[in-house]
């Protein structure tokens, strides 16, 4: 079974330190693996896909298949970081997405 | 470019009664998804579509309906509408490896 799991509801940092956003993947076959951000009152936009290894708004993710990890990083917090964080995985056909419980960021002044 | 569209943004329903979730794309995209988001979580899918004409169940599809007959719209159906399906609810359509856009979401609540 396809699962994912984001140990962390709640995870608060200062702005200027860095961030580690945990995702964790169950799966059996080569997954495709993406971060979603929800900002405040906004919609769910895609910040990264793993197949990129792309460097957005500072954050990284590293696939490690194997500790079956995706966790998303940031050296230096900025306070507009503050978000909703969704870690994702697309297997299983129909290209349907199967989403962790999420992680709310806050970037503390 | 409006992406994906979706309508109401709010709503209040009372029990029992019946409304549709509208959502509309203009990218051309043949996958498109329902999913529900509610707190601590994450977001569930209900039903999706792999183009016209074809839809079938996700993960949490009791309760709901859709329908998809044309490539732009894919709306969702509530039937008899209870507490337990209060929650935000989403449409998306895929761009395969590009991933997702996201609708803005319906904000649903049922009393």
């Amino acid at each position: 079974a396809q699962r994912v799991t984001q140990p962390e509801k709640l995870l608060s940092v200062f702005k200027g330190a860095p961030v580690e956003l945990k995702c964790n993947y169950s799966y059996s076959g080569s997954p495709e693996l993406f971060w979603y951000v929800q900002y405040s009152r906004q919609r769910l936009q895609l910040l990264l896909r793993h197949i990129s290894r792309e460097s957005i708004k500072g954050f990284t993710a590293d696939l490690n298949k194997g500790e079956t990890s995706f966790h998303l990083k940031k050296p230096f917090a900025q306070e507009e970081d503050s978000a909703m964080y969704y870690c994702a995985l697309m297997g299983g056909g129909a290209q349907k997405l199967v989403f962790g419980q999420g992680t709310r960021l806050t970037i503390n002044p | 470019n409006a992406g994906v569209t979706q309508t109401p943004k709010f709503r209040i329903l009372k029990i029992g009664q019946s409304m549709t979730l509208q959502c509309t794309q203009d990218m051309n995209h043949n996958y498109m998804y329902w999913y529900r988001q509610d707190p601590g979580m994450g977001l569930k899918l209900i039903y999706y579509s792999v183009g016209a004409g074809i839809t079938d169940k996700g993960e949490v599809p009791n309760g709901y309906n859709v329908s998809r007959s044309t490539t732009e719209d894919f709306p969702l159906r509530l039937e008899l509408a209870a507490p337990s399906q209060t929650s935000v609810y989403f449409c998306a359509n895929s761009a395969g490896d590009y991933g997702y856009t996201f609708g803005s979401g319906t904000r649903l609540t049922v009393v």
